[in-house]
C-alpha cells in the first residue's frame, strides 16, 4: 500500500529564511504521481504541484522549488526567502487506488 | 469559474440528528470523493464515485453514506452523527482519480455535540 511520511510536524522560521519541507513516500507502482497542497489558515486546500515518476527534474516556481529523488523516495519542497503569507499547513500526497494518499502535513509558521 | 461548491461551511449538531453536506462541481468531472481531515492524521478518504450511480467505500466509510444521482452532485450523509465524526470535511473532484490533481471544495467544519 502507498504511504506518505512528513516527519516534520511543525517548523518555525523568521521571515526571509529558507525552509525545506520533507516528504518521503512508499509505493510499489512504477508509474505514480506526487503532489503538494497548501492549506492556509482560512482552511481551503490549494494545489501547488504535480510531478510524475518519470520526470526527476527539479522544478522552480518563483520562491518555491521541488526536489524529486527516486533513489531516496523523496519529494521535498523548499521555500526561499520565506514570507509571513507562507504560513500554512503543507501536505504531500501520492496517488493511490482511486484516491490521493496524504501525509500528515507540516505546519509552517513564518514570523516577521 | 471552475469550482467545487460545498455547503455548509460550518455546522454544529447534536448526536443522532441526521445531516447532509452538499457538494457540487461545475467541471463535468466524473470522479468525486469525500475526505475528512483530523489533526495528526492528514486527510483520509471516506467515499468516492467514479460516475453517476457508481460509488465505493474509501478508507473510513463507517457512519457515512453518499449518493451520486447526478454527475455534478455528491452529497455526504450522516444518518446518526456521533462525536467522533467531528472533523473537517472536504469534497473533491477530478477528471480521473489516479493522476490528475484534485479540485477541493472549501471544506465543512462539523462539530457533533
Amino acid at each position: 500500500a502507498q504511504k506518505v511520511t512528513q516527519a516534520q510536524t511543525e517548523i518555525s522560521v523568521v521571515e526571509k529564511e529558507d525552509v525545506t519541507l520533507d516528504c518521503v513516500y512508499e509505493t510499489r507502482d512504477t508509474t505514480y504521481y506526487l503532489f503538494w497542497y497548501k492549506q492556509p489558515p482560512s482552511g481551503e486546500l490549494v494545489f501547488l504541484i504535480r510531478r510524475n515518476s518519470f520526470d526527476e527534474q527539479n522544478e522552480i516556481s518563483g520562491r518555491y522549488s521541488w526536489n524529486f529523488q527516486k533513489s531516496t523516495s523523496s519529494f521535498n519542497f523548499t521555500i526561499t526567502a520565506s514570507q509571513v503569507v507562507d504560513s500554512a499547513v503543507y501536505f504531500c500526497a501520492l496517488n493511490g487506488f482511486q484516491k490521493l494518499v496524504f501525509g500528515t502535513g507540516t505546519r509552517l509558521l513564518v514570523s516577521p | 469559474e471552475a469550482q467545487v461548491t460545498q455547503n455548509p461551511r460550518y455546522l454544529i449538531t447534536v448526536t443522532g440528528k441526521k445531516l447532509t453536506v452538499t457538494c457540487s462541481q461545475n467541471m463535468n468531472h466524473e470522479y468525486m470523493s469525500w475526505y475528512r481531515q483530523d489533526p495528526g492524521l492528514g486527510l483520509r478518504q471516506i467515499y468516492y464515485s467514479m460516475n453517476v450511480e457508481v460509488t465505493d467505500k474509501g478508507d473510513v466509510p463507517e457512519g457515512y453514506k453518499v449518493s451520486r444521482k447526478e454527475k455534478r452532485n455528491f452529497p455526504l450523509i450522516l444518518e446518526s452523527p456521533s462525536p467522533n465524526q467531528t472533523s473537517l470535511y472536504f469534497c473533491a473532484s477530478s477528471l480521473q482519480p489516479n493522476n490528475e490533481k484534485l479540485f477541493f471544495g472549501s471544506g465543512t467544519q462539523l462539530s457533533v455535540l
